[in-house]
């Protein structure tokens, strides 16, 4: 199985500012690589696909690059809405394995 | 719009069995690669298990392999999973969630999640 590991666990921020989260898979997963935000008691939303591509409706403030088995999603200016847990997924084979999430936290 | 609603959680004995739905809508149901993610209490998300548009290619995380059997009745628009021989560590939050390209088991990313139901698993 692909192993996704996520760095950091957390971090706090403030409002306004830019944060990246990174993502790396135990091999190559070319650019078949997503991102998810999940809010307290809510379902996950899909943010990213292929790496880079923004799913419908999702902002432009959020940005992601990578390929092989090094990824990073970047939020910029951070707002209220964004302080959330958000995790990578490979979708290249399976089983589809999940990072194990980054909290996101208001400083 | 796409709706995905997810049914049949509940509290369960251990070794006992249950059954989870969800009901589509919004879209052509019949078309879409479907899947099942679980969420334990307070931690991270979990592959379950995913079928092919016309239910001919199947897959199953290891954990669940033997004992979870995923479905589907296209002309109802509605996914399954039956769940036998559950355990304690199978308590979660499930949810279904649709892939978003038409056609493809493969390859192909989550873009619509449902709500998820709760199987607790405790005797």
């Amino acid at each position: 199985d692909i192993q996704m590991t996520q760095s950091p666990s957390s971090l706090s921020a403030s409002v306004g500012d830019s944060v990246t989260i990174t993502c790396r898979a135990s091999q190559d997963i070319s650019s078949y690589l997503a991102w998810f935000q999940q809010k307290p008691g809510k379902a996950p939303k899909s943010l990213i696909y292929a790496a880079s591509s923004l799913q419908s409706g999702v902002p432009s403030k959020f940005s992601g690059s990578g390929s092989g088995t090094d990824f990073t999603l970047t939020i910029s200016s951070l707002q209220p809405e964004d302080f959330a847990t958000y995790y990578c997924q490979q979708y290249n084979s399976y089983p589809r394995t999940f990072g194990q999430g980054t909290k996101v936290e208001i400083k | 719009e796409v709706q995905l609603v997810e049914s049949g959680g509940g509290l369960v004995q251990p070794g006992r069995s249950l059954r989870l739905s969800c009901a589509a809508s919004g879209f052509s149901f019949g078309n879409y690669a479907m899947h099942w993610v679980r969420q334990a209490p307070g931690k991270g998300l979990e592959w379950v298990s995913g079928i092919s548009w016309n239910g001919d290619t199947t897959g199953y995380a290891d954990s669940v392999k033997g004992r979870f059997t995923i479905s589907r009745d296209n002309a109802r628009n509605s996914l399954y999973v039956q769940m036998h021989g559950l355990r304690t560590e199978d308590t979660a939050l499930y949810y279904c969630a649709r892939v978003g390209t038409p056609g493809s088991y493969y390859k192909t990313p989550f873009d619509s999640w449902g709500q998820g139901t709760l199987v607790t698993v405790s005797s």
